[in-house]
């Protein structure tokens, strides 16, 4: 099994519609919890990190569900220009390695 | 000033060559990584400098050579690569690298060809 895991998509969905990707973690003993996005033959560019009290910044919503070792990006009135990857990322405890996900595919389509 | 800067945007390069990849932040952080990352997939960590000092090598072929001549600057030294080297070499930096919360900041890349 891996240690984070993500569907990779694509999700295709309408503009204005509302999204959300989970991400599945192995640890236990995992720490910090990040969404990264990354565009096609781009660097990853930070998005959120991910909260224990959940956290949101303007659309966009992370949670983290410990009991269930997973996270979650809800992403609100999708726009053309969050088509792109979306990376999850986990940094177990005693360790400073960021461990990825595969990455969630997203296309919002006109 | 949140950027993380990487020269050369592409490289081509024969079997034979020796090049270098520069990375440069002034962010103060202290840390820096080397990421290689081929389509579709996501980034392999290579090597991490904490303070100037290699603290991580990811088991990386001796054809990849890091240095860290100083806080800011980040080289990777290139020589006799094979074609399945061809990737993205992406570098990042961080205030630190332990604790948590450590966000990494990426630089654009170099999209490296080898011949």
């Amino acid at each position: 099994r891996k240690e984070v895991e993500q569907d990779p998509g694509p999700f295709n969905v309408p503009e204005g519609a509302t999204v959300a990707f989970n991400c599945t973690y192995s640890n236990s003993a995992s720490q910090s919890f990040f969404w990264y996005r990354q565009d096609c033959r781009k660097e990853p560019k930070l998005l959120m990190s991910v909260y224990s009290s959940g956290n949101e910044d303007g659309r966009f919503t992370a949670q983290l569900n410990r009991a269930s070792q997973y996270i979650s990006l809800l992403i609100r009135d999708s726009k053309l220009s969050d088509s792109a990857t979306y990376l999850c990322v986990v940094i177990t405890s005693g360790t400073y390695k960021y461990i990825f996900g595969t990455g969630t595919r997203l296309k919002v389509l006109a | 000033d949140t950027e993380v800067t990487q020269t050369p945007k592409h490289l081509v390069m024969g079997m034979t060559n020796k090049k270098s990849l520069k990375c440069e932040q002034h962010m103060g952080h202290r840390a820096m990584y080397w990421y290689k990352q081929k389509a579709k997939k996501p980034p392999e960590l290579m090597f991490v400098y904490s303070y100037e000092k290699l603290s991580i090598n990811e088991s990386v072929p001796s054809r990849f050579s890091p240095e860290c001549p100083n806080s800011s600057l980040l080289n990777l030294h290139l020589h006799a690569l094979q074609p399945e080297d061809s990737a993205l070499y992406l570098c990042a930096s961080s205030l630190r690298t332990g604790g948590p919360y450590n966000e990494q900041f990426f630089g654009p890349g170099t999209r490296l060809t080898v011949l």
